[in-house]
C-alpha cells in the first residue's frame, strides 16, 4: 500500500511570499492530485498530474517520478490561499481508492 | 460551485435516528463516491459506484447504506451511527474510474455529520 507524506503540516505566511509544500510517495502511481479543501469543508481538485509540470494562473505543481516526490507552489501569496492542501495518489493498477496525505494547513497573513 | 451538491450541510442525529445524505451532481460523470473526513485523518474512500454499480466498498459497518438511483444521484443511509462516525462526509464524481488516471475528481462541499 502507497504511504503519502506531505510536508510541511502547518505553515504561516506573510502575502506576498512564495510558498511550496512537499508530497512524497513509496510506491508508484498512476497520477498524483493536488486538493485544496477550505473551512467550510468543500473540496476543489487543483491539479491532477503523472509528470512533469503545470501551471494555473499562481499555482504550480511538479512531479519527479523517479524520486516519487511531487511540490505544490503557491507565488505571491495572498490570505485567500489559506486552506489545507491535500496530495493524493492513484495506484498504478488502476484501483479506485486514492492514497491520501494529512494535509497541510496554510494561513497566508495580510 | 464545482456541480456536486450536498444536503445537508450540517445533521445532529441520535444513535436511534435514521437520516440519510444527499449527493447530486450535474456534471454528466459516471462515477461517484462517498468519502469520510474524520478528525486530524486523511480522507478515506467509503463507497464508489461506477454506471449506478457498486464497486468498491472498503469495509465501511452496515449502520452506513448507499444507494445509487442512477448516475447523478447517490445517496448515503444512515442507521444507529455511534459518535465516533461524527465526520465531514463528502461525495465526489469523475467521468470515469481506475485510479482516478486522466479524471479529475469533483467533490461536494461536504456533511458535516454529529453524532450525540
Amino acid at each position: 500500500k502507497n504511504e503519502v507524506e506531505q510536508s510541511p503540516q502547518n505553515l504561516t505566511a506573510q502575502e506576498g511570499e512564495f510558498i511550496t509544500i512537499n508530497c512524497s510517495y513509496s510506491v508508484g502511481i498512476s497520477a498524483l492530485h493536488w486538493l485544496q479543501q477550505h473551512p467550510g469543508g468543500g473540496i476543489v481538485s487543483l491539479f491532477m498530474l503523472s509528470s512533469g509540470k503545470k501551471k494555473h494562473g499562481r499555482l504550480i505543481a511538479t512531479i519527479n517520478i523517479q524520486e516519487k516526490h511531487s511540490s505544490l507552489h503557491i507565488t505571491a501569496s495572498h490570505p485567500r490561499d489559506s486552506a489545507v492542501y491535500i496530495c493524493a495518489v492513484g495506484d498504478q493498477g488502476g484501483s479506485e481508492k486514492l492514497v491520501f496525505g494529512k494535509g497541510t494547513k496554510l494561513t497566508v497573513n495580510p | 460551485e464545482t456541480g456536486v451538491t450536498q444536503t445537508p450541510r450540517h445533521l445532529v442525529m441520535g444513535m436511534t435516528n435514521k437520516k440519510s445524505l444527499k449527493c447530486e451532481q450535474h456534471l454528466g460523470h459516471n462515477a461517484m463516491y462517498w468519502y469520510k473526513q474524520s478528525a486530524k485523518k486523511p480522507l478515506e474512500l467509503m463507497f464508489v459506484y461506477n454506471f449506478k454499480e457498486q464497486t468498491e466498498n472498503n469495509s465501511v459497518p452496515s449502520r452506513f447504506s448507499p444507494e445509487c438511483p442512477n448516475s447523478s444521484h447517490l445517496f448515503l443511509h444512515l442507521h444507529t451511527l455511534q459518535p465516533e462516525d461524527s465526520a465531514l462526509y463528502l461525495c465526489a464524481s469523475s467521468q470515469g474510474i481506475g485510479g482516478f488516471y486522466g479524471n479529475t475528481i469533483y467533490f461536494g462541499e461536504g456533511s458535516w455529520l454529529t453524532v450525540v
